[in-house]
């Protein structure tokens, strides 16, 4: 089945620098990539997406990139706030089964 | 709107008993849903899928006579632990395809999630 791996696992930044997580993964069959954000004891919630026929999306200061060829996507926040913080996951999807990263904590500092 | 609720969002249990974990799509048709379930500071692990009608579809490694699964309705999925072990305790998380009825097909909309705590 699909793989997917995801660095950092933790990652801290000033208020108003960027922030950039990466993922990648082992099936080409995969054609659609969503970015979850995750708080504490709640629900993952969508917050970008992009799917295997666009190189790139952006959404405010949420882009996403994917790389088809190295298997590889990442997550671009810039100019951070503290209410960004929290653990974000990745996912590949292959027909309608989503298979996460092991996520990443994002904390923003003030 | 895509609104998917899980029942009860917290639930405690004795070793041995069985646990049923609802989750319902509120305003729209769901023919697939997904259970997941996930540790603390973990990620979503998919433990199967789940099609109004026909048997579920196990992850390898799930079994599927512990984590029973039933989808008998457009709306509503439920996933039963049977005989729970505290290693069975987790936050399960389930999500809704609402397929071609509405939304993109790609899009999965999750539920709160269900603390199950086994004592």
């Amino acid at each position: 089945g699909e793989n997917v791996e995801q660095h950092p696992s933790t990652l801290s930044v000033q208020e108003g620098d960027s922030a950039v997580i990466k993922c990648t993964y082992s099936d080409s069959a995969s054609n659609y990539f969503p970015w979850y954000k995750q708080e504490l004891g709640k629900r993952p919630q969508l917050i970008i997406d992009i799917r295997s026929n666009v190189g790139e999306k952006k959404d405010q200061r949420i882009a996403v990139t994917l790389n088809k060829t190295a298997k590889h996507f990442s997550l671009h926040i810039t100019e951070t706030q503290p209410e960004d913080s929290a653990v974000y996951f990745c996912a590949a999807s292959i027909g309608n089964q989503f298979y996460f990263g092991t996520g990443t904590s994002l904390t923003v500092i003030p | 709107g895509a609104v998917v609720s899980q029942h009860p969002s917290w639930v405690i249990c004795k070793s041995g008993t069985s646990v049923k974990i609802e989750c319902r799509s509120l305003d729209f048709q769901a023919t697939t849903m997904f259970w997941y379930r996930q540790f603390p500071k973990q990620s979503l692990m998919l433990m199967a899928t789940s099609n109004e009608g026909s048997k579920a579809t196990y992850e390898q490694g799930v079994e599927k006579d512990k984590f029973l699964i039933n989808h008998a309705s457009l709306t509503l999925s439920t996933l039963t632990v049977t005989s729970a072990h505290p290693e069975d305790s987790s936050f399960y998380i389930c999500s809704a395809d609402p397929g071609t009825s509405g939304g993109s097909t790609d899009t999965q909309y999750f539920g709160p999630g269900t603390r199950l705590t086994v004592l």
